[in-house]
């Protein structure tokens, strides 16, 4: 069974960094992509970043591009969410999902649970 | 990027009604179309990929269809379990873009 479990969210000052984690297990973790997926509270789904199973190559969304960094450790089977100058805007719950493709930019197939993220002074 | 508009924005209907929501995509995307559904509370649960593919485990009253720029998520004889929020997600090019969402409430 597929499970996805995301650990870091919490409450930081504007300006200031949270690294996310997110364990799997189930599946062979280096043989796909896993994505980062935010919804900020009552609002909708926002595509944040992908990384491709053997983390050669990332993507990110413009509103992040600079200050976040995605990475995975395949050792472990563990993505990572690394989040920089955090903003206000950044206030949402994080989802970590699994993508069927090695290489990213598909469809997600399995969702962890989420952990909130709450940028505020 | 690639926008995504769902229309109606939300709705009601009643246990065993058939309601199809529709999704547009700014520009053509070929079949490159999930959709979503989403509880309160819960995350997002992947319906149907490729515009029209069942995942499995998902129930057959789930239906997708089109190509291009306009798509339908539909759904025959409503269910309880069904009342919650839709979305689609296109993945034909990078960044992949969500619909704001269809929320499906109780008449």
């Amino acid at each position: 069974e597929v499970q996805l479990l995301e650990s870091g969210g919490g409450l930081v000052q504007p300006g200031g960094s949270l690294r996310l984690s997110c364990a799997a297990s189930g599946f062979t973790f280096s043989s796909y992509a896993m994505s980062w997926v935010r919804q900020a509270p009552g609002k909708g789904l926002e595509w944040v970043s992908t990384i491709s199973g053997s983390g050669g190559s990332t993507y990110y969304a413009d509103s992040v591009k600079g200050r976040f960094t995605i990475s995975r450790d395949n050792s472990k089977n563990t993505l990572y969410l690394q989040m920089n100058n955090l903003r206000a805007e950044d206030t949402a719950l994080y989802y970590c999902a699994k993508d069927p493709t090695h290489g990213g930019n598909s469809k997600l197939d399995y969702w962890g649970q989420g952990t909130l993220v709450t940028v505020s002074s | 990027a690639i926008r995504m508009t769902q229309s109606p924005s939300s709705f009601s209907a009643s246990t065993g009604d058939r309601v199809t929501i529709t999704c547009r995509a700014s520009q053509g995307i070929s079949s490159y179309l999930a959709w979503y559904q989403q509880k309160p509370g819960i995350a997002p649960n992947l319906l149907i990929y490729a515009a029209s593919t069942l995942q499995s485990g998902v129930p057959s009253r789930f239906s997708g269809s089109g190509s291009g720029t306009d798509f339908n998520l539909t759904i025959n004889c409503l269910q309880s379990e069904d009342f919650a929020t839709y979305y689609c997600q296109q993945y034909y090019s990078n960044p992949p873009t969500f619909g704001q969402g269809t929320k499906v409430e109780i008449k």
